[in-house]
């Protein structure tokens, strides 16, 4: 069975300071790795989806990393702002179905 | 719709009666989801449509739990006799397709609360 973990739970910064946020798992045969934002009370916004083969995605101030042999993966945000303040989740996918992260809440301190 | 549709956004029901959660994916996704989002724990996969095809229930907790997708394209998922511990945020996504490298979409999710 899958397992999906990300470190850190939670994570505060001030304005300005780039993020790292970590995602590991366990089974290394994904099809792909998706990144989330998820907003208090809301539903999952898709960030970045990284197909198996591929070892990196970039949207904007975002650049995610995958290591498949390894089972890891890391998101890069950019010069943070108040606004990004959210719980951001890993998910991956071994067949149709997702795993998810537990996820790491982020907080930008103004 | 541009989106992934849900409704209600939130519905508060008496312990023993049913409920309906409704969920219109995108248009021209063939691959429909149910997840389920308790209060401190992740995500939980509950159910998977994928054009006509037999569904996967695995994830289903009880069989109190049930989904249909009419026509390929809305889905209801049925709670009977709901309980507290249904209690949770119920989030639909959809995708492209069946295959493993699409991209997955989630509506905002309704959040149940059984009192």
């Amino acid at each position: 069975k899958q397992e999906v973990t990300q470190i850190p739970a939670a994570l505060s910064v001030p304005e300005g300071e780039n993020l790292v946020l970590n995602c590991s798992f366990t089974d290394s045969a994904i099809y792909n790795l998706q990144w989330f934002r998820q907003d208090p009370g809301k539903g999952l916004t898709s960030l970045l989806l990284i197909q198996s083969s591929q070892r990196e995605q970039t949207s904007g101030r975002l650049n995610a990393s995958l290591d498949k042999s390894s089972g890891r993966s890391t998101l890069y945000i950019a010069a943070s702002q108040p606004g990004d303040s959210a719980t951001y989740l890993c998910a991956v996918a071994n067949d149709y179905k997702l795993s998810f992260g537990a996820g790491t809440t982020v907080t930008v301190r103004a | 719709g541009a989106g992934v549709s849900q409704s209600p956004s939130n519905k508060v029901t008496e312990k023993g009666k049913d409920v309906e959660l409704r969920c219109d994916p995108i248009s021209g996704h063939t691959a429909l989801y149910w997840y389920r989002q308790s209060l401190g724990q992740g995500l939980e996969f509950l159910i998977y449509f994928q054009g006509n095809s037999a569904p996967d229930k695995s994830g289903l907790p009880s069989d109190r739990f049930s989904a249909e997708r009419t026509g390929g394209s809305v889905s209801t998922l049925t709670i009977q006799r709901t309980q507290q511990e249904d209690s949770a945020v119920y989030l639909c996504a959809s995708s492209l397709g069946g295959q493993p490298n699409t991209e997955a979409f989630f509506g905002q999710g309704t959040r149940l609360t059984v009192v």
